[in-house]
């Protein structure tokens, strides 16, 4: 499973409210992503790192933020939390080996936005 | 114009049926493609990454037309167990962060 964790797995919060998504991963990959998931729309990147306190905005970065202190935290913070932002989160590393790339994923956080 | 499309099915197909999965992508700088499937409420696991001499793996036959930016993925004798839905991804190169389609769901029936 590529050493990835993600917590919490499940969480309900209320409009307004700050949320922080934390991936955890344990062999020191460079790249982490976060994407969230959402029906009709299949897996849409939020925001990538690339190293420590390396990142950049991916295709719907509006309403979150991201951080990366150390190469195995990367942390995705919604800083106020809105119903549009119900969704499964998932984060990713890549991983080059053999000259090809592959992406592991966590097994998701399903937040529910009330 | 998304930047991979896929039709979403369903896909219901037999037992032991063949069935076959198309996928094109608009940025002709794209590099690296893959096949991802995703079980219900899972994360996506790479299931091949796509050549283009075309490359197979067991059941498991992927294309990709660079001229017509076309991939395709083929499941011969198809078992329940491939239940599940097909994404295909491309990146630019290396680490440039995955695109993925919205997936096409296989539902194989007894």
């Amino acid at each position: 499973d590529a050493g990835i964790t993600q917590s919490p797995r499940h969480k309900v919060t209320e409009t307004g409210t700050p949320v922080t998504l934390r991936c955890h991963q344990t062999e020191n990959h460079r790249y982490m992503y976060w994407y969230r998931q959402d029906p009709g729309h299949g897996l849409r990147l939020i925001h990538y790192s690339y190293g420590v306190k390396d990142t950049d905005k991916g295709e719907v970065s509006d309403g979150y933020s991201v951080s990366r202190s150390k190469t195995e935290d990367f942390l995705l913070t919604l800083e106020s939390a809105t119903s549009s932002q119900t969704s499964v989160y998932f984060c990713a590393i890549s991983v080059q080996g053999g000259g090809n790339t592959e992406a592991f994923f966590g097994q998701g956080t399903r937040l529910t936005v009330v | 114009r998304k930047e991979v499309e896929q039709d979403p099915g369903p896909f219901n197909v037999p037992e032991g049926a063949t069935v076959a999965f198309n996928c094109t992508y608009s940025n002709s700088a794209s590099q690296s493609f893959f096949w991802y499937r995703q079980d219900c409420r899972k994360e996506p696991k790479l299931l091949m990454s796509v050549y283009s001499s075309g490359n197979e793996d067991g059941r498991f036959t992927a294309q990709l037309n660079r001229a017509s930016q076309y991939i395709s993925l083929l499941i011969r004798d198809s078992k329940l167990s491939d239940s599940a839905t097909y994404l295909c991804v491309v990146t630019l190169s290396g680490n440039t962060p995955l695109v993925f389609g919205k997936g096409t769901r296989l539902s194989v029936i007894a």
